[in-house]
């Protein structure tokens, strides 16, 4: 199982950061599917999450600025954060949380790469 | 500030046993499963421990988990100098309806 992050690497502050996660070994049609960011040289923070039946849980902290939704039929998810400031600078991963459980949350396997999005002018 | 509580930095000698704890709360630690990730730097974190002790397969056994009451730990025997990494802890928070992480132990080998 794979996992891929794409999208801009460069935000302007105000705008909405996208990015996508293309998996590839597994469907995306089980389990619960999670974004997660890292700022430079801090921990590691949960974004949000997706189940394949398109229920959503999301970190209270941003909840009023994110959206994350699923594309079964090209095997991907997605994560879009608007009116970002320069404290939304961060590597962002996308991981599959293999469980079916809320309470198995945390649960992170396998986790992308990581997509370095900096927000500046 | 994170929810679970972790030591900034821990560190001990190749060949010796070392913990890492993560406190928590009732409504986290105290009612759910605890998990594990390790991250090494400018690399993507990789699931260590699972359901507070149990480890997906290629980890090696010198990895164990625990839980009780309203905290865990990770602990590290045989300790190597490629075992040098961060270690969070992360579990689900039923009042935040969240994941929360700790905020990471850097762990170093002298």
């Amino acid at each position: 199982v794979q996992l891929q992050e794409s999208g801009p690497g460069l935000v302007k502050p105000s705008e909405t950061l996208s990015l996508t996660c293309t998996v590839s070994g597994d469907s995306i049609n089980s389990y619960y599917w999670s974004w997660i960011r890292q700022p430079p040289g801090k921990g590691l923070e949960w974004i949000a999450h997706i189940y394949y039946s398109g229920n959503t849980n999301f970190n209270p902290s941003l909840k009023s600025r994110v959206t994350i939704s699923v594309d079964t039929s090209k095997n991907q998810f997605s994560l879009k954060l608007n009116s970002v400031t320069a404290a939304d600078t961060a590597v962002y991963y996308c991981a599959r949380a293999p469980h079916y459980y809320l309470t198995d949350g945390g649960w992170f396997a396998p986790w992308g790469q990581g997509i370095l999005v900096t927000v500046s002018s | 500030q994170s929810v679970l509580t972790q030591p900034p930095s821990a560190s001990e000698t190749p060949g010796q046993r070392v913990t890492i704890s993560c406190s928590g709360s009732s409504s986290n630690i105290g009612s759910n499963d605890v998990h594990w990730h390790q991250q090494f730097p400018g690399t993507a974190p990789k699931l260590l421990i699972y359901r507070n002790d149990q480890r997906p397969s290629g980890v090696p056994d010198r990895f164990s988990g625990s839980k009780s009451g309203t905290s865990a730990s990770l602990a590290i025997s045989g300790l190597r100098s490629e075992d040098e990494a961060d270690y969070y802890c992360a579990a689900w928070d039923h009042s935040l309806s969240g994941v929360i992480f700790g905020g990471g132990t850097k762990l170093t080998v002298l």
